[in-house]
């Protein structure tokens, strides 16, 4: 069974770090892109960034740029956002998610590789003094 | 960077309604769509990608049509499990829609 766990939320100072990790299971995670997404209380999903099957490609919103880094680690199964200079705004459940199809999947587009078909319970952050 | 627009906000259905959704982008993104459901509590769930491909387990009730700019989500005889909030993403710089909750009427 595809799965995918959420760690490292928590509460954190304005100004502060923080590092989620993303351990996954049940598939060969080498060969998907994954993506994190979040979702601030009562709000609606904004995408945070997403990653290549070999971490050579790295995606991010605007509104993170600079400030937080997607890596992975395929050896480990575990997929990372390292997060810094944290703001209020960034207060969310943070969700790590899986791509649909592999990398090297022949005759597809890009789009393939990216919409995020198996998703984690999600890990909470909040941002405050 | 491409802005998505759903409409409507919200929309007030009972069981046994055909109900659509829409979805439109601020400029062309071919056919590079994704439509999620999410229900409270609960991490989304992928429906629908590239714009009309049913994801595998997802009934047969829920489709998707559009290319460019314009895009529909229709559930064609909604469920109870179906009241929900459904959200848009485009593949191309990945932004979501602001979301459509189903409400019961």
């Amino acid at each position: 069974e595809v799965q995918l766990l959420e760690s490292g939320g928590g509460l954190v100072q304005p100004g502060g770090s923080l590092r989620l990790s993303c351990a996954a299971s049940g598939f060969t995670f080498s060969s998907y892109a994954m993506s994190w997404v979040r979702q601030a209380p009562g709000k609606g999903l904004e995408w945070v960034s997403a990653i290549s099957g070999s971490g050579g490609s790295t995606y991010y919103a605007d509104s993170v740029k600079g400030r937080f880094t997607i890596s992975r680690d395929n050896s480990k199964n575990t997929l990372y956002l390292q997060m810094n200079s944290l703001r209020a705004e960034d207060t969310a459940v943070y969700y790590c998610a899986k791509g649909l199809l592999p990398v090297d999947t022949a005759m597809v587009t890009f789009d393939y590789y990216y919409y995020m078909d198996v998703w984690g319970k999600g890990t909470t952050v909040t941002v405050s003094s | 960077d491409i802005q998505m627009t759903q409409s409507p906000s919200s929309v007030s259905a009972s069981v046994g309604d055909r109900v659509t959704i829409t979805c439109r982008a601020s400029q062309g993104i071919s056919s590079w769509l994704a439509w999620y459901q999410q229900k409270p509590g609960k991490a989304p769930k992928l429906l629908i990608y590239a714009a009309s491909s049913l994801q595998s387990g997802v009934p047969s009730r829920f489709s998707g049509s559009g290319s460019g700019t314009d895009f529909t989500l229709t559930i064609s005889s909604l469920q109870p499990e179906d009241f929900a909030t459904y959200y848009c993403q485009q593949a191309n710089s990945f932004s979501f829609g602001q979301g459509t909750k189903v409400e019961i009427k």
